[in-house]
């Protein structure tokens, strides 16, 4: 069985400020990991993934999110932060049954002007 | 691509009344999900099909609930009858089937039940 554990539940941070999102997970068979966003009253949407290779895996805005397998870990890390960013964020971890992902809590990142 | 597609976006309705959400997933898509999301719960996953075909409905919280995919182009999920605490926003999310890689959601459809 896998599980997906957010540290946080709210990240309040100021506008330019770095911001680590943490994301733990357990697993008994190879993992994917995934981060998504979710803008309010929209659907989640894929920030970045880790399938294979590099631990260290960026996306197109910034973010990026780094692979610790000894720490079961996948936080998620950005050096400044903009308003733009406010929104919540989910882990996820997937296994070889393909699509079926179990999801965290959430974390809510709310920057501040 | 117009993307998953889901409606209503919005549905309110009375205790004891049907609902009927709808989804039409990514063309080419061989999975489709649905999850729900509330605050105290967070994302949970309902049921899932591969190819029109449910694969697990373990998280279909009760009898109350119904999920059909009767092309691969389609699927809804029934609540029959309605409680206030289905309240909630269910979400649609498809994949492709092949390899590994992310679901695709879409907007979701908010439903209150008074």
């Amino acid at each position: 069985a896998q599980s997906v554990t957010q540290l946080d539940s709210q990240v309040p941070v100021f506008e330019e400020a770095p911001v680590e999102l943490r994301c733990n997970y357990s697993s008994s068979v190879s993992v994917y990991l995934f981060w998504y966003v979710q803008y309010p009253n929209q659907g989640l949407q894929l920030l970045l993934k880790y399938l294979s290779g590099s631990t260290l895996v960026k996306s197109i805005n910034g973010f990026e999110a780094e692979f610790n397998k000894s720490q079961t870990s996948f936080h998620l890390r950005k050096p400044s932060v903009h308003i733009s960013d406010t929104a919540e964020y989910f882990c996820a971890v997937s296994d070889t049954n393909a699509g079926k992902s179990t999801f965290g809590d959430g974390t809510t990142l709310t920057v501040k002007p | 691509d117009a993307g998953v597609i889901q409606s209503p976006r919005h549905e309110v309705t009375e205790m004891g009344q049907e609902v009927t959400l709808r989804c039409k997933p990514i063309s080419g898509h061989n999975s489709l999900f649905w999850y729900r999301q509330t605050m105290m719960r967070g994302l949970e996953l309902l049921i899932y099909f591969n190819n029109n075909v449910p694969i697990d409905d373990s998280g279909m919280p009760e009898d109350r609930f119904s999920a059909k995919m009767p092309n691969a182009s389609f699927s809804t999920l029934k609540i029959q009858p309605s409680e206030p605490r289905d309240s909630a926003v269910y979400f649609c999310a498809s994949y492709p089937g092949q390899g590994i890689g992310e679901l695709f959601f879409g907007e979701g459809s908010r439903l209150t039940v008074l």
